[in-house]
């Protein structure tokens, strides 16, 4: 079965307003979650690493007062999408690590639609 | 990491072997090869990884090659449910800090 959570599953919203979107780990207590973007007909890109009680780390060029994670418990990572726009419309992605480096478990994504 | 090339599509007959190549020409010693997939519209699932021994696992086997230039990823009865963009990614292992960079991938199109 799933081992991470993802809601939700897709979100419509105006453009200036923020969404958040809630990453949940099913199975284990995950210190590092990680968080991707994926546009229409591209592969995923890495957006940031977030780390459970500490900052969360940005990949360049994602910015990290638009693009706010909170990872306050070892189950739950928040990314919340601040005055969105229409070219912020995307598939984001996060996953937890594992046990094994590069052995990532990914959630089923959340569609935003920016309008 | 090293960089990978795959074949940008592939088609399968539902039941047949699919096996899909990657090339990692300029992989290091303690790189290893990571296979996901991504079924349309859902995040990546992880399928099976390597060093430089071959691999099996109930989803598929991965086969490296001596100099570990390159790799197949066996499928080794295609389904309808196999359809998806294939990944194949090149990471230390040991890096608790490396990321994992997704190319292009192929797409596998298994057909009735």
């Amino acid at each position: 079965g799933a081992v991470v959570s993802q809601h939700p599953s897709r979100v419509i919203c105006k453009s200036g307003t923020s969404v958040k979107i809630e990453c949940r780990s099913l199975d284990f207590q995950a210190t590092t979650m990680f968080w991707y973007r994926q546009f229409p007909k591209q592969s995923l890109m890495l957006m940031a690493t977030s780390n459970e009680g500490s900052k969360a780390t940005y990949e360049q060029g994602v910015e990290k007062d638009k693009f706010l994670i909170n990872h306050a418990s070892l189950t739950l990572s928040t990314l919340t999408v601040t005055s969105a726009h229409p070219e912020d419309s995307s598939f984001y992605i996060c996953s937890r690590a594992s046990g094994t480096p590069g052995l990532e478990f990914f959630g089923p994504g959340t569609r935003l639609t920016v309008l | 990491d090293a960089k990978t090339t795959q074949p940008p599509s592939m088609d399968c007959a539902e039941g047949r072997a699919a096996n899909l190549p990657c090339n990692h020409s300029t992989i290091s010693g303690n790189e290893y090869v990571y296979w996901y997939r991504q079924i349309h519209s859902q995040g990546p699932q992880y399928i099976i990884h390597g060093l430089k021994n071959n691999e099996t696992n109930e989803m598929a086997s991965l086969i490296i090659t001596e100099d570990r230039k390159s790799s197949t990823l066996i499928l080794p009865h295609a389904t309808l449910r196999d359809t998806a963009v294939y990944y194949c990614i090149v990471r230390v292992a040991g890096s608790s800090t490396g990321k994992l960079i997704f190319g292009q991938g192929t797409t596998l199109q298994v057909k009735p």
